[in-house]
């Protein structure tokens, strides 16, 4: 049973660039979430997504930043014209969809990716 | 803003229990306690969670006050691979169905030969 996925790795841009990250789900999750960590902070949370839908993007910088999950692919962290303060690990969670009472709780625990290592020159 | 306050460090022996606290003096009647590990900069490992009652499972123990304003995860024998950075998450948005985490700054444990 694969876990969560994020691609790329590792991931350098010039100032003024385009990055995009990528992130596909648990088998059967259908709620992503991503966070950002700066080096030596615990983890931000940026935005919350159900398939094809945003539900939570309280997190995510006004200007900038974007996030999708469309029905059929990845979830999708695309952040333009990159600066050095976006230099940062980029981590993606899914969890599957919540029933109700107690499995409702349990069901909604999140399971992290191995993140994306944002580096902008 | 973070909802949890945890000690920066801690140092346990091999074998020993390592017991790391956490204080959240401001959770809401209906919000979780997790906790998550993170080994070097990989992505957090799910330990546990609750949300009044003690839990265990086969990694840890986690201990909530009855006033729920603090807990306690206990691993009962570390060993040199629990070597980490724990969380202690709050979990927000249970009326809005949002359910995000609201992480700490962690405690970075050291198991010592």
């Amino acid at each position: 049973n694969a876990g969560v996925m994020q691609n790329p790795r590792h991931l350098v841009r010039r100032r003024g660039q385009e990055a995009r990250l990528r992130c596909s789900p648990m088998k059967g999750h259908s709620h992503v979430y991503w966070y950002r960590q700066l080096p030596e902070e615990g983890l931000k949370f940026m935005v919350y997504l159900q398939k094809e839908n945003i539900i939570d993007e309280s997190g995510m910088p006004k200007e900038r930043f974007s996030a999708e999950f469309p029905k059929e692919g990845p979830s999708i962290l695309r952040i333009q014209q990159v600066v050095r303060g976006d230099s940062a690990a980029y981590f993606c969670a899914s969890s599957p969809y919540a029933g109700s009472g107690r499995a409702r709780a349990f069901k909604n625990t999140q399971y992290f990716g191995p993140g994306t290592r944002l580096t902008v020159l | 803003d973070a909802k949890t306050t945890q000690p920066p460090s801690m140092d346990c022996a091999e074998g020993r229990a390592a017991n790391l606290p956490c204080n959240h003096s401001t959770i809401s009647g209906n919000e979780y306690v997790y906790w998550y590990r993170q080994i070097h900069s990989q992505g957090p490992q799910y330990i546990i969670h609750g949300l009044k009652n003690n839990e265990t499972n086969e990694m840890a123990s986690l201990i909530i006050t009855e006033d729920r304003k603090s807990s306690t995860l206990i691993l009962p024998h570390a060993t040199l691979r629990d070597t980490a950075v724990y969380y202690c998450i709050v979990r927000v948005g249970e009326t809005s169905g949002t359910y995000k985490y609201i992480f700490g700054t962690g405690t970075r444990l050291k198991v010592l030969a």
